[in-house]
């Protein structure tokens, strides 16, 4: 069975803290991406990542990195956690995108708060 | 820049109905469209995906279909349950994936 697996599903951490928010999936999957999802908002790409060391900004990268050392694990860095950065962290996994059947996986989503 | 639209945001139907769920998007260049089931609090489960050759496809209670050149894909659920209550949310996939921000179902028992 396919699995996109978020290491924390609930971490509460104070301002300035670094953060990390890992993801692993299992499918062999070339593409990973870690989305943030708010109210009204929907979901909103971060960053994004196609082979092992590559990354790429998505809409919304100010205030986070990523690092993609292996194929199955995709990391989401916050160096230093601000309040506006409460949020649900989404990780998901695809084939190449630029093919036509494939599928986008999701994890079960991280619930970050910072105070 | 790709735009998705799901109308209405919210909505609230008795047990039993059928209902239709829309999603309309700007740029018909797509590879496929996906739909999604969402719980609070919890990820994106994949329901349907529909090449973008195809013009529907089908799940148990569920039916999806695409329009391409008018950039409209709907979902249709057949005798609505309490347990299809839930946030359900499409995606174009491009050169990237473009999201809704979804439509969240209330199934009155």
């Amino acid at each position: 069975d396919v699995k996109v697996t978020q290491s924390s599903r609930y971490l509460v951490k104070r301002t300035g803290e670094k953060v990390f928010l890992e993801c692993v999936q299992d499918m062999d999957h070339e593409n990973m991406f870690w989305y943030r999802q708010d109210p009204g908002l929907g979901l909103r790409l971060i960053y994004f990542s196609y082979d092992v060391k590559m990354k790429e900004k998505g809409d919304i990268p100010e205030g986070y990195s990523v690092s993609r050392e292996k194929k199955e694990r995709f990391s989401l860095i916050l160096e230093s956690a601000s309040t506006n950065q409460t949020s649900m962290y989404l990780c998901a996994s695809s084939t190449f995108a630029l093919s036509s059947g494939n599928t986008i996986y999701f994890g079960e989503g991280s619930w970050l708060t910072v105070v | 820049k790709q735009e998705v639209t799901q109308i209405p945001a919210a909505l609230s139907v008795p047990e039993g109905e059928n209902l239709v769920l829309n999603c309309s998007f700007t740029d018909s260049a797509i590879y496929n469209l996906q739909w999604f089931r969402q719980d609070p609090g919890k990820g994106l489960t994949s329901l349907l995906l529909i090449q973008s050759s195809q013009r529907e496809q089908t799940s148990g209670r569920l039916n999806a279909s695409l329009d391409k050149s008018s950039g409209r894909s709907t979902l249709y659920i057949a005798a609505s349950q309490p347990g299809d209550s839930a946030t359900y949310l499409c995606a174009v996939n491009g050169n990237q994936f473009y999201f809704g921000t979804g439509t969240s179902l209330t199934v009155i028992p």
